[in-house]
């Protein structure tokens, strides 16, 4: 167990619809990465937080965004859902930007 | 830009054999590499950094700056070597650096 911790585990929703995925981070890292795992695309960076502010920006699309609140977690909003955004969504966070620790991912399908 | 490529989506061997996870990157500064693994229903974790130059669960990987290489290597295959290897890099050069994963290698070792 890495610590850190994601949810919800599952998530089935509708196209058009929009969702909140969560991710809290070990103690004391101040670091969030969110990343896109799919069959086709393999695991696609999105986008970093530090300790607030947006700080790396990956292939995110304009239909996504994120933040991170005062006590360190972080959400991904994800809306006008499709059926191509069905994939394994995880987070991970570090200390040093160096390594780091994923969660176990939220598995997001589209209907 | 910057990239990191594993030519193969899929390796197969037998138990017993030897093992090589190809990884290449495109040269940029000091880059620091890793090779993560996820096992069947688990989360994605770090195998091992080409910093520390060490040895987990049998591999080993050596940094080639001349060929641009990280290849990931076993000597004798494992049943539970099974998993989807991903190699990864970081520029090295700024906490706003955003880690770059290749698509991954599933390795598939036989009985």
């Amino acid at each position: 167990d890495s610590g850190v911790t994601q949810t919800p585990k599952h998530l089935i929703t509708a196209t058009g619809q929009r969702v909140t995925l969560r991710c809290s981070p070990r103690s004391g890292d101040l670091s969030v990465y969110w990343y896109q795992q799919s069959l086709d695309q393999g695991l696609q960076f999105l986008i970093q937080y530090y300790n607030g502010e947006e700080r790396a920006k990956g292939n995110i699309l304009e239909r996504f965004s994120a933040q991170q609140f005062p006590d360190l977690h972080s959400e991904l909003n994800l809306s006008s859902l499709e059926l191509g955004d069905s994939a394994l969504y995880f987070c991970a966070s570090s200390v040093d930007w160096k390594t780091q620790y994923f969660g176990p991912g939220t598995r997001l399908l589209v209907l | 830009a910057q990239r990191v490529t594993q030519p193969e989506k899929l390796l197969s061997v037998f138990k017993g054999a030897p093992v090589e996870l190809k990884c290449n990157y495109s040269y940029s500064g000091s880059p620091e590499l890793f090779w993560y693994v996820q096992y069947s229903r688990q989360r994605l974790q770090l195998l091992l950094r080409h910093i520390s130059r060490e040895s987990i669960k049998g591999f080993t990987a050596d940094l080639n700056k001349g060929e641009t290489s990280f290849h990931l290597k076993k000597p004798f295959a494992q049943e539970e070597d099974s998993a989807m290897y991903y190699c990864a890099r970081n520029p090295g050069y700024s906490s706003a650096s955003k880690i770059i994963f290749g698509s991954g290698t599933r390795l598939s070792i036989r009985p």
